[in-house]
């Protein structure tokens, strides 16, 4: 059962245009939200998370928006960089713990 | 800093035989997980570690899957006997429990087995 969910495997947005990947999850106890960036061949490395008592945080031209009542976060960038090329994944946690859950990836594509 | 430090980087084995996968965390870090990506389940948790006791093994596949942590600066993922659908990328990450909820990833090694 997958408890988080990135419907979208991929996504192609030109150059500095905005780039939005979207995340749902089903587990009401998740109090954490973090999105993580990955390029071929490194492994996963951090980028923006978000606690469940905000419904929004910024990082630069890195936004995250959280939905609680629709179980869903999304993942704005802007403006889009060829250097944002890469899959990025959505991930969850509660209680306080470190234990991450990750979604399936998007693979977002910006290009010229 | 190093950063998390995983061996092999590629590994091509058949079917059948033993695999073992190797993680050196970041010095200091108390929480240790293994993952396993794959396309259809995406990164998904196989065991994690803190303080070199395992916490949470729910994740692991089956007794062919087996992890240790001996000390707080190695780990090994084991697969014995190995079969194709074992083939990923296997991940291994590290953090400071109770400082913050950042994992640090190693570059993971990609295993093909025939």
């Amino acid at each position: 059962d997958q408890q988080v969910k990135q419907n979208s495997p991929s996504l192609s947005v030109q150059e500095g245009r905005i780039s939005i990947l979207n995340c749902d999850y089903t587990n009401s106890m998740f109090d954490y939200f973090l999105w993580y960036k990955k390029y071929p061949a490194e492994g996963p490395t951090f980028l923006i998370s978000i606690s469940s008592i905000k419904d929004k945080n910024e990082d630069g031209r890195f936004t995250v928006f959280l939905n609680k009542s629709a179980k869903h976060l999304s993942l704005h960038i802007v403006p889009s960089q060829p250097g944002d090329s890469a899959v990025y994944f959505c991930a969850a946690k509660w209680g306080g713990g470190n234990k991450l859950t990750f979604g399936t990836g998007t693979q977002l594509k910006v290009e010229l | 800093d190093a950063g998390v430090i995983q061996s092999p980087r590629h590994e091509v084995t058949e079917m059948g035989q033993e695999v073992t996968l190797r993680c050196k965390p970041i010095s200091g870090h108390n929480s240790l997980f293994w993952y396993r990506q794959t396309m259809m389940r995406g990164l998904e948790l196989l065991i994690y570690f803190n303080n070199n006791v395992p916490i949470d093994d729910s994740g692991m596949p089956e007794d062919r899957f087996s992890a240790k942590m001996p000390n707080a600066s190695f780990s090994t993922l084991k697969i014995q006997p190995s079969e194709p659908r074992d083939s990923a990328v296997y991940f291994c990450a590290s953090s400071f429990e109770g400082f913050g909820e950042t994992q640090y990833f190693g570059p993971g090694t990609r295993l093909l087995v025939l």
